[in-house]
């Protein structure tokens, strides 16, 4: 079955330092993998996505991510992290033949000043 | 082009009460996803239009539950009698028809914040 797991509930990252999210997937084809932003009172935001060619992907906002298929994962990066990114990050991968994404738990990622 | 909207935004409702959440897709796309996310848990799958058709609404959890795509346009997620546990954030998603095998992503709404108290 496909599943998605992020395995850091919680993150907190001083600004201006690097951050990386990572994100495991099990998936039985060549997925689609997304990345996710939810700020508090928002939407969900998508970051950027993988679908094929290039493994690295950049995004909005600054992030870039890394399709690694032997690793089975597709990690999120910043090199400097702003105030302004503090939120919740989904990892999602699919479709599956019915156009359905299965997302991860979630990591909350906190700034200290 | 105008994106995903939902409303409302935020709703509180007492339990037994009857709730009615709306979405507008973006013009065009024929597919429509409801997702639900409950405190603390992930985001998770509720039902998939094909147009005015429910392709799958697998992940509906009981038949308080009932969506509607009249016309193929925007569509409604009714919650009645809405329980403590269906609290939570309700996201709408439409997206493109495949072409071949390419899929061309998900747009989401900003959520419905639905609290049942």
């Amino acid at each position: 079955a496909q599943s998605v797991t992020q395995p850091d509930i919680h993150i907190t990252v001083s600004e201006g330092a690097s951050l990386e999210l990572r994100c495991n997937y099990s998936y039985g084809a060549t997925p689609y993998l997304f990345w996710y932003v939810q700020s508090p009172g928002q939407g969900l935001q998508l970051l950027l996505k993988y679908f094929s060619g290039d493994t690295l992907v950049q995004g909005i906002k600054g992030f870039e991510a890394e399709f690694k298929r032997s690793q089975s994962s597709f990690n999120l990066r910043k090199p400097s992290v702003h105030w302004s990114d503090a939120a919740e990050y989904f990892c999602a991968v699919g479709p599956n033949r019915d156009d359905k994404i299965i997302f991860g738990k979630g990591t909350r990622l906190h700034i200290l000043p | 082009e105008a994106g995903v909207t939902q409303f409302p935004s935020h709703s509180v409702i007492e339990k037994g009460q009857t709730v009615t959440l709306r979405c507008d897709p973006i013009s065009g796309h024929d597919n429509l996803y409801w997702y639900r996310r409950v405190m603390g848990k992930e985001i998770k799958f509720l039902l998939h239009f094909v147009k005015e058709s429910k392709q799958d609404e697998s992940g509906m959890p009981n038949n308080r539950f009932l969506a509607e795509r009249t016309g193929g346009t925007y569509s409604t997620l009714k919650v009645q009698p809405a329980e403590l546990e269906d609290s939570g954030v309700y996201f709408c998603a439409s997206s493109l028809d495949r072409v071949g095998n390419l899929f061309y992503g998900y747009t989401f709404g900003s959520g419905t914040r639905l609290t049942v108290v």
